[in-house]
């Protein structure tokens, strides 16, 4: 099966300018997470989608971070304005279902440089 | 702060020796475990998984052990071969509190042949 599809895969910008990324999940998954990877560290949560409804977004920094999946498939995640500490991998996990424990696959990422 | 660690940042190995990969978590209300595995400017890889009600799991050349005594969970991989060589990765679950993963700073671990 076709994995997680992310887009794109590097992406500078200067510091508060905006950036915006975009997931494909793998089909029929109907849990979609953005993970937010700083070098030497591993993934953390950013939000994670029910098919097109939000389930948990309590470490999305809501002042400058906004994420959107609004027919339960593709999601893209915005920054706007970004800082020198966004400066990171933004990963795109998905799941067949949320509401049991499975495996989230992963793609590759963004990585995004702020300057 | 992250309630998911690993003992040592890197590991390294002989080609054909075995590797041991741990991780200490620190809530006892998770109840799901998994072992990733990420190479240079990829996503993480799944490996393995194991639930709380679960203290051994086999994979392919992989096995997973949890201790729920100690908080402790292993990673074991037989005949370690060079394209083993990535940063390695536990997570858990938040338990009651939902699916999404909360990951440690990983283990890098390097085979040499």
């Amino acid at each position: 099966e076709a994995g997680v599809a992310q887009s794109p895969r590097y992406k500078i910008i200067e510091k508060r300018q905006s950036v915006a990324f975009w997931c494909n999940p793998i089909s029929g998954h109907a849990t979609l997470y953005w993970y937010q990877q700083i070098l030497g560290q591993g993934p953390k949560l950013l939000i994670q989608f029910q098919n097109n409804g939000v389930v948990d977004d309590s470490q999305l920094p809501k002042d400058r971070f906004s994420a959107e999946r609004l027919k339960g498939v593709d999601s893209t995640l915005k920054i706007q304005p970004a800082k020198l500490e966004d400066s990171a991998v933004y990963l795109c996990a998905s799941s067949l279902r949320g509401t049991v424990n499975q495996p989230q696959h992963f793609g590759d990422g963004t990585r995004l440089s702020i300057l | 702060g992250e309630s998911v660690g690993l003992h040592l940042p890197t590991l390294s190995v002989q080609e054909g020796d075995n590797s041991i990969i741990n991780c200490a978590y620190s809530n006892s209300a998770s109840d799901y475990f998994i072992w990733y595995k990420q190479e240079s400017g990829k996503g993480p890889q799944f490996i393995i998984d194991i639930r709380s009600n679960m203290d051994k799991r086999q994979g392919q050349r992989v096995t997973v052990l949890l201790n729920k005594t100690v908080k402790h969970l292993s990673l074991q991989i037989a005949a370690t071969q060079p394209g083993d060589s990535a940063v390695y990765f536990c997570a858990e679950n938040k338990g009651q509190a939902g699916t999404a993963l909360i990951f440690g700073k990983g283990t890098t671990l390097s085979v040499s042949s």
